[in-house]
């Protein structure tokens, strides 16, 4: 049973349009809402994250918005560059775990 | 340099021969946790641990064992690794865990032949 789906194992952008990422979850419970990167040989690390009780989140090139209704959160990379090309993983977390979506492989073409 | 480091990086080992991959922060956190990443299947957690001398199984603790006798580290042990175990293996550790906010370590790929 998947908590946290990312429907979209791929995605492909032109340099400087906008990159859509998008996440569907259905536990109820989770407090938080997080976007981790991950390059190539190198651990994930945090990019952004949401509160349970907000919907948008700013932060420099990078908002992730977040629909409680449809369950659903997106993270909007604007503008897009060559260098965030790398595997995207949302997460929810509850109490004592953090759990990740499947993840989205994102190229930005020069 | 505040990280997480887990050793190896890289094992090719036979199925039954007992291994143990190791990991240490140096970052003061009360939580820590083992995950694998598969193609497909993203991040499963395996182990995680509060604090020392609490640990608990994650989704995917078959084949696995931790401990936490400090809070710095925090061993996965396979006893009898067998050929499903081969996969990327990262360790994390978090302050608060309730924000999400994990920092791994670089990962340590893992073959069971």
């Amino acid at each position: 049973d998947q908590q946290v789906k990312q429907n979209s194992p791929s995605l492909s952008v032109q340099e400087g349009r906008i990159s859509i990422l998008n996440c569907d979850y259905t536990n109820s419970m989770f407090d938080y809402f997080l976007w981790y990167k991950k390059y190539p040989a190198e651990g994930p690390t945090f990019l952004i994250s949401i509160s349970s009780i907000k919907d948008k989140n700013e932060d420099g090139r990078f908002t992730v918005f977040l629909n409680k209704s449809a369950k659903h959160l997106s993270l909007h990379i604007v503008p897009s560059q060559p260098g965030d090309s790398a595997v995207y993983f949302c997460a929810g977390t509850s109490y004592d775990k953090v759990i990740f979506g499947p993840g989205t492989s994102l190229s930005v073409i020069p | 340099e505040a990280q997480v480091t887990q050793n190896p990086r890289y094992l090719i080992t036979v199925t039954g021969k007992k291994l143990t991959v190791t990991c240490s922060q140096n970052m003061n956190h009360e939580y820590m946790s083992w995950y694998r990443q598969d193609p497909g299947l993203g991040l499963r957690q395996i182990y995680y641990s509060m604090n020392v001398e609490v640990t608990d199984k994650g989704d995917v603790p078959e084949g696995y064992k931790v401990s936490r006798k400090e809070k710095r580290n925090f061993p996965l042990i396979l006893e009898s690794p067998s050929p499903n175990q081969t996969s990327l293996y990262f360790c994390a550790s978090s302050w608060l865990l309730w924000t999400g906010e994990l920092f791994f370590g670089e990962g340590s790929r893992l073959t069971v032949l």
